[in-house]
C-alpha cells in the first residue's frame, strides 16, 4: 500500500499568512507524530496523536502551532501568523498500534516564509 | 548540551570502505536506539533499531549500543555510491515518549 503522504510538498508564505499542512498516515496505523526539521538539523518533536485524541503538543513552539486529526486518520498541522524562523521541513510520521519505534516518514512539507 | 550529539560531517569515504557513524548520548533513560536515513528532499527511512545495549546486524549494516558509555555506533561495509545520505541517530525512552534525533551525519561514499 501507499506510504505516508503530505501536501502540500513546497509552500511559500509571506509573514503574518496562516497556512495549513495535511498529512495522510499509513492506513490502519494508530499513532501520528509531527516533527519540525530545521535545515542541516534532526527532526524535532512537535506534538502526538493516537487517533483522534492529542496525547502530548509539549514539542508545539508557540501557541501560533495547531494540530488536529479529528478522525483519528488525517492530520492538519496548522501555523498562525508566521514568522521566519518558522521556516524549516514539517515531517509527519505514524506508527501501528503503540510501536514507537516503527515510524513510518512522510516526504515532508517545505514551509518557507518570505 | 543536547540530549544526542551527532557529528554533522561531511564524511567522504572511497568506495568499498567500512564506515562507522557514531552518536552520544546524556539521558541514562533511553531504551530504544534506532538508525535513519534520509536521502536529499526525502524523509527519514528507518534502518534499524537496537533495544537496550548490544549488536545486531542486517546484511551490510551493524548497530552497536554501549548503555554503560551512553554510545551508539552504525557500521556499513563494503560502501555503495547509493550509500550516501544523511544518516540521523535517535532514541527514546519506553513507553509513551517521542524520538529525539541527532543532528545527522551527512555520508558521501566516492565511486
Amino acid at each position: 500500500g501507499a506510504g505516508v503522504s503530505q501536501s502540500p510538498r513546497y509552500k511559500v508564505a509571506k509573514r503574518g499568512q496562516d497556512v495549513a499542512l495535511r498529512c495522510d498516515p499509513i492506513s490502519g496505523h494508530v499513532s501520528l507524530f509531527w516533527y519540525q526539521q530545521a535545515l542541516g538539523q534532526g527532526p524535532e518533536f512537535l506534538t502526538y496523536f493516537q487517533n483522534e485524541a492529542q496525547l502530548d503538543k509539549s514539542g508545539l513552539p508557540s501557541d501560533r502551532f495547531f494540530a488536529e486529526r479529528p478522525e483519528g486518520s488525517v492530520s492538519t498541522l496548522k501555523i498562525q501568523r508566521t514568522q521566519q524562523e518558522d521556516s524549516a521541513v514539517y515531517l509527519c510520521a505514524s506508527s501501528l498500534e503503540q510501536i514507537y519505534n516503527e515510524q513510518f516518514f512522510g516526504p515532508g512539507t517545505r514551509l518557507t516564509v518570505l | 548540551q543536547k540530549e544526542v550529539e551527532q557529528d554533522p560531517g561531511p564524511l567522504s569515504v572511497p568506495e568499498g570502505a567500512i564506515v562507522s557513524l557514531n552518536c552520544t548520548y546524556s539521558n541514562s533513560a533511553f531504551q530504544y536506539f534506532m538508525w535513519y536515513r534520509q536521502y536529499s528532499r526525502k524523509g527519514p527511512e528507518l534502518l534499524m533499531y537496537t533495544y537496550s545495549s548490544g549488536n545486531k546486524e542486517d546484511g551490510r549494516f551493524t548497530a552497536q549500543v554501549d548503555k554503560s558509555s551512553k554510545y551508539i555506533s552504525l557500521f556499513i561495509r563494503d560502501s555503495q555510491p547509493s550509500d550516501s545520505a544523511t544518516y540521523l541517530c535517535a532514541m527514546m525512552n519506553s513507553g509513551n515518549t517521542p524520538l529525539v534525533f541527532g543532528k545527522g551525519t551527512r555520508l558521501s561514499v566516492i565511486a
